[in-house]
């Protein structure tokens, strides 16, 4: 069975600052999204990666994958406060259509 | 296009009523899912249709039902409500073509309350 792994699960960082969440997942893929979720909203997709090597940046986020290492990151750099949200990876095994979800990184930007 | 919607918002339910989680798509997805997040948590899959006319498991099952009525609805059933169900609902769709948009939509999500 997939597992997908994040971490931090929590993280307070303050403006202006560089940091970056990790995705691991347990077995091969051929996809991966990152979500934010504010708070009593649904998911907006913000990335979706579709193979070893793949980046994609947007504002001040940037997202990679490793498919080798079974590794997304998703790279916040100088954090505003608008970015302060809940994180989710999915992941989509390969040749399948089952979507799992990490347990979410909660960010917080503090002034 | 209204993308993916979720009917209804907002329910509250008796332990032991049952009732029908409703989601359409009109984006021509083949693959749509119902989650279930729970206060603080991540979201957890409940059944998945890959494609019109099939459903699967997810991970947490159990006290539900699903109909892929046609490739744009796919309906949640519970049949006998428990307080254990009270969660937020979301229902998404994907295209799954390597081709094209990959991107997965969410429905606004349906909060559920059982007594």
């Amino acid at each position: 069975e997939l597992k997908v792994e994040q971490n931090p699960l929590f993280l307070s960082m303050q403006e202006g600052k560089n940091y970056t969440i990790y995705c691991n997942y347990s077995t091969t893929s051929d996809r991966l999204y990152w979500y934010r979720q504010d708070p009593g909203k649904s998911l907006e997709s913000l990335f979706v990666l579709l193979s070893n090597g793949a980046v994609k940046q947007e504002g001040r986020l940037m997202a990679s994958l490793d498919t080798k290492a079974r590794l997304s990151t998703l790279h916040i750099t100088a954090a505003v406060h608008d970015l302060s949200a809940t994180y989710f990876c999915a992941v989509v095994e390969t040749s399948g259509s089952r979507l799992t979800f990490g347990e979410g990184t909660q960010l917080t930007v503090n002034p | 296009n209204a993308g993916v919607t979720q009917t209804p918002k907002f329910q509250v339910l008796k332990t032991g009523q049952s009732m029908t989680l409703q989601c359409a798509q009109d984006m021509n997805h083949n693959s749509m899912y119902w989650y279930r997040q729970d206060p603080g948590m991540g979201l957890r899959l409940i059944y998945y249709s890959a494609s019109e006319g099939t459903t699967d498991k997810g991970e947490v099952p159990n006290g539900y039902n699903v109909s892929r009525l046609n490739k744009r609805e796919f309906s949640l059933r519970l049949e006998s409500a428990a307080p254990s169900q009270t969660s937020v609902y979301f229902c998404a769709s994907i295209s799954m073509r390597l081709a094209g948009s990959n991107e997965q939509f969410f429905g606004p999500g349906t909060r559920l309350t059982v007594l």
